[in-house]
C-alpha cells in the first residue's frame, strides 16, 4: 500500500520567490492537511482540505495558499518568501480528517 | 485557545528501563488524542488515538492511556530502535466537525544500550 508522496524533498529558493510543494494521499483518502515543522515551534497546522473544499486553517498569513483536485492530490504555494518560512512542510492524509492522519516524509524547504 | 504541553523534554534510558512520557492538554472539545512517534529527517508515524478519558491502547512495548487532562504514554523495557522524539497531538470539535491537529513539541528519547 502506498504511503503519502511528496514532491520534492528538498528545495531551495530565493527570499521574494514562491514555490509550490506538491502531495499525493492515499488511495481512498479525501482529507489533506498540511502542517509546517520548525526547531522553535514545532508542528503547526497550516490548512485542510476535503473534497476539493479547504475545511479549516491555521493561524498563517494569506502568502500561504492551498488547493485539491478532483483526485485528492494537493498543493500549498507560498509567496513572497521569508527566511522565517524555511521549514519542513508535511503533509497528512486521512479518509474522513477525524480518523487519524497518515503523513509524508516532508519537503525541506530552505529560503536564502 | 487549544495548547499541548509534553514533558520533558528530552529523557535519555538505559535499555530495558521502563518510563512514562506526559502529556498535558487545553482543548475546548476534545475529538481524539494523538501519538506519534518522528525518526530524524522523517514525518511522524502514527502511534495510537485515543477519544475519552479513561481510555487505553498498546502496541508491543507502547501504552497510552488518557485523562480528561492529560496522557501518559508508559514504554516498558525499551530497546533502542524505540529511541526517537515522541509527539502528543490533539484535534478540538468545531462546528460539528474537527479541527487541524494542535501538537506538542515533543519529547526526545534516547535509549542507551
Amino acid at each position: 500500500k502506498a504511503g503519502v508522496t511528496q514532491t520534492p524533498r528538498y528545495l531551495i529558493k530565493t527570499r521574494g520567490q514562491q514555490v509550490t510543494l506538491s502531495c499525493s494521499p492515499i488511495s481512498g483518502h479525501r482529507s489533506v492537511s498540511w502542517y509546517q515543522q520548525t526547531p522553535g515551534q514545532g508542528l503547526q497546522f497550516l490548512f485542510e482540505y476535503f473534497s476539493e473544499t479547504q475545511r479549516n486553517k491555521g493561524n498563517f498569513p494569506g502568502r500561504f495558499s492551498g488547493r485539491q483536485f478532483s483526485n485528492s492530490r494537493s498543493e500549498m504555494n507560498v509567496s513572497t518568501l521569508e527566511l522565517g518560512d524555511s521549514a519542513l512542510y508535511l503533509c497528512a492524509s486521512s479518509r474522513t480528517g477525524s480518523d487519524g492522519y497518515t503523513f509524508g516524509s516532508g519537503t525541506r524547504l530552505t529560503v536564502v | 485557545e487549544d495548547q499541548v504541553t509534553q514533558s520533558p523534554e528530552a529523557l535519555r534510558l538505559q535499555e530495558g528501563e521502563s518510563s512514562s512520557l506526559n502529556c498535558s492538554y487545553t482543548v475546548s472539545g476534545l475529538r481524539g488524542l494523538f501519538w506519534y512517534r518522528q525518526d530524524p529527517g522523517k514525518g511522524p508515524e502514527f502511534l495510537f488515538t485515543l477519544y475519552s478519558a479513561g481510555e487505553e491502547k498498546e502496541k508491543e512495548r507502547l501504552k497510552a492511556t488518557l485523562t480528561k487532562k492529560e496522557s501518559f504514554l508508559h514504554i516498558t523495557a525499551p530497546k533502542p530502535e524505540d529511541s526517537a522524539t515522541y509527539l502528543c497531538a490533539v484535534q478540538a470539535l468545531i462546528g460539528g466537525g474537527a479541527d487541524g491537529l494542535t501538537f506538542g513539541k515533543g519529547t526526545h528519547l534516547i535509549i542507551q544500550p
